[in-house]
């Protein structure tokens, strides 16, 4: 089995709310991802969480803010968002750091008002 | 900067015939490349993965990557309409641990019934 599964599947918020995206895998997986994905465009890396350190941050801005409470879990944190931050967040997870299988979540589509 | 570079398309190709993809990569130091499927609105989806020369196939999907000319692409046998989405070519590199995925833009494929 490999699903990842978010929470919420739909959000929409204005720009002075503080909202909380979630990510649940239960494979064993030590990586942990969140991209972000505009209409038309590839998914863009933002964090990246190996053994629950966060390892990689993709000069994203503080609005965004992440937190990895265990192994299975991964949060995404907003506060302060602009409609242009509007997009689908993916969730991804792997089985161990280094070059690896990433599976991917449905997405929580994301719309900031 | 890793680059991942894909025709857009639209590719279009008729049932039944045989769907190819191309992806070309700029860092030379990559080791693992992934081919997912992505329907409009949905999460990417896992086709392949592909880590030394050579050919993998899988049912009727069939991956190729020469490292020398740093280019992988994805064959489709008896192209079903069901396979008509767009494309992702994905490269994996190292980073000192977990690392995150480069997408390419995407090649949208139209399989004509």
């Amino acid at each position: 089995d490999t699903e990842v599964t978010q929470t919420p599947k739909h959000l929409v918020m204005g720009m002075t709310n503080k909202k909380s995206l979630k990510c649940e895998q239960h494979m064993g997986h030590r990586a942990m991802y969140w991209y972000k994905q505009k209409a038309k465009k590839p998914p863009e890396l933002m964090f990246v969480y190996s053994y629950e350190k966060l390892s990689i941050n993709e000069s994203v801005p503080s609005r965004f803010s992440p937190e990895c409470p265990n192994s299975s879990l991964l949060n995404l944190h907003l506060h302060a968002l602009q409609p242009e931050d509007s997009a689908l967040y993916l969730c991804a997870s792997s089985p161990k750091s280094g070059p690896d299988t990433q599976y991917f979540g449905p997405g929580t589509r994301l719309t900031v008002l | 900067q890793k680059e991942v570079e894909q025709n857009s398309g639209p590719l279009s190709v008729p049932e039944g015939a045989i769907a190819s993809l191309n992806c070309t990569y700029s860092d030379r130091g990559s080791q693992s490349f992934f081919w997912y499927r992505q329907y409009s609105g949905k999460s990417p989806e896992l086709i392949m993965s592909i880590y030394s020369n050579g050919d993998k196939e899988d049912g009727r999907f069939t991956a190729q990557l020469n490292k020398a000319s740093q280019y992988v692409s994805l064959l489709i046998r008896d192209s079903q309409p069901s396979d008509s989405a767009t494309y992702l070519c994905a490269v994996n590199g190292v980073r000192g641990g977990a690392d995150g995925l480069t997408f390419g833009k995407g090649t949208h494929l139209i399989i004509q019934p």
